[in-house]
């Protein structure tokens, strides 16, 4: 099955600066990927999301890349504030299922 | 907005008792999941059903069963609880298959004494 890996577990901003985590895929037959945020006790929720059919996907402060070559998708969070504090975790889907990272904490830091 | 609920927050149970979590969805989706959530292990799927009556294994069923007999419910169930399934458990619904939104549950903390 698919196996899906994030890079780094733990990430420290400096509030304002760019945020990026990395996800590696198996399946060369995944073709969505979406990235989910988990608030500390709230459940996870939708951030973006990229098809294989495109490259890169911008919604205000967050983006997503993806190289399809590579199987790699990365997460570009700028102008970091203490509310992106959170665990991230990426994903990926060939069909009827997705299949998770282990997660990325992100801490902003005042 | 979707409405993802699911029965309990928080349950305490013994080794062996039979465990029932429920899930229920307001939106209509055909598609309903159950995941447990582990610190450093992320999410893992335990089962899934595309409809009702249906139903497919994740990568981590041993140990559990489903039930969905409504569309707008899913049910996990533990024959007999283990200590090693003390964990989080969240429910998802999604309108289709694997490549859609998946709206979460609140999620039950279970502990098995």
């Amino acid at each position: 099955g698919e196996n899906v890996e994030q890079h780094p577990s733990t990430l420290s901003v400096q509030e304002g600066d760019s945020a990026v985590i990395k996800c590696t895929y198996s399946d060369s037959a995944s073709n969505y990927f979406p990235w989910y945020k988990q608030e500390l006790g709230k459940r996870p929720q939708l951030i973006i999301d990229i098809r294989s059919n495109v490259g890169e996907k911008k919604d205000q402060r967050i983006a997503v890349t993806l190289n399809k070559t590579a199987k790699h998708f990365s997460l570009h969070i700028t102008e970091t504030q203490p509310e992106d504090s959170a665990v991230y975790f990426c994903a990926a889907s060939k069909a009827d299922r997705l299949a998770f990272g282990k997660g990325n904490q992100v801490v902003v830091i005042p | 907005d979707v409405k993802v609920t699911q029965s309990s927050r928080y349950l305490v149970k013994r080794t062996g008792e039979k465990v029932f979590l429920e899930c229920v969805q307001d939106m209509d989706h055909e598609n309903m999941f159950w995941y447990r959530q582990d610190p450093g292990l992320g999410l893992r799927l335990i089962y899934f059903s595309y409809d009702v009556k249906m139903k497919e294994k994740g990568d981590i069923p041993e140990g559990y069963s489903v039930s969905r007999e409504k569309k707008e419910r899913f049910s996990l169930i533990l024959e007999s609880a283990s200590t090693n399934q003390t964990s989080m458990y969240l429910c998802a619904s999604s309108y289709a298959s694997g490549d859609y939104e998946q709206y979460f549950g609140p999620g039950t903390r279970l502990t098995v004494t």
